[in-house]
């Protein structure tokens, strides 16, 4: 079965330092994609970033880049510049299966 | 462009009922999926539509169920409701079928509640 972990359920940084969330998959799959979603206090979930496994280059999407790790099977998410509004649950995903989320708390 | 609605966007219900959630995707988006969020067990996928046929589906018994109609807008029906289906429902819209590699658009979700 494909399986996606989150091992960190809580992470916290510093207004402007820089923070990174881990992730595993498991799939037998050889071409897929993988996603971060951001999902706020009570607001909706938005998707952070996506990468497709078969792309060499990782993804960025301004602050937002990741490590895709493909032989390890590791897709970490790295937040540069942290701001309060990047407070919310993180939550990676793959072939439908979301990991169990990592809350990151912003400290001013 | 309006973004995902569902709708109620919560509801209480006692076990033995059933309910039905509606979920209206983004203009122009054939995909809707359903997930089930709760704290123990996280975010669940339950089921994928697209041109109101069902697509994917997750491990969940057939007290589950869904449809989507021409217009795209889906609902979920839960049956004979159990303490455990008290949850989040998230209903999520995307351009096209195949919820592993497109970009999923979410809604704000219908917290139900089974007493």
């Amino acid at each position: 079965a494909q399986t996606v972990t989150q091992s960190q359920p809580e992470m916290s940084v510093q207004e402007a330092e820089t923070v990174t969330l881990s992730c595993t998959y498991d799939t037998s799959e050889s071409d897929y994609y993988l996603f971060w979603y951001k999902q706020p206090p009570s607001r909706q979930m938005i998707l952070v970033i996506r990468q497709e496994a078969y792309k060499q280059q990782n993804a960025t999407e301004n602050r937002f880049s990741v490590n895709f790790q493909k032989a390890a099977k590791s897709f970490s998410l790295k937040i540069s510049d942290s701001q309060l509004g990047d407070a919310a649950m993180y939550f990676c995903a793959s072939h439908m299966r979301f990991g169990a989320g990592t809350r990151l708390t912003v400290k001013p | 462009k309006a973004g995902v609605t569902q709708t109620p966007r919560y509801l209480i219900k006692t076990r033995g009922q059933q309910v039905t959630l509606s979920c209206s995707p983004i203009s122009g988006h054939r995909s809707v999926s359903w997930y089930q969020q709760t704290p123990g067990q996280g975010l669940q996928f339950l089921f994928e539509y697209f041109s109101e046929t069902q697509r994917n589906k997750g491990n969940f018994p057939g007290r589950f169920s869904g449809r989507q109609f021409s217009n795209s807008r889906s609902e979920m029906n839960v049956s004979t409701l159990e303490l455990g289906d008290s949850a989040l429902y998230l209903c999520a819209s995307s351009l096209y079928s195949g919820i592993s590699y497109n970009e999923q658009f979410f809604g704000p979700g219908t917290r139900l509640t089974v007493l």
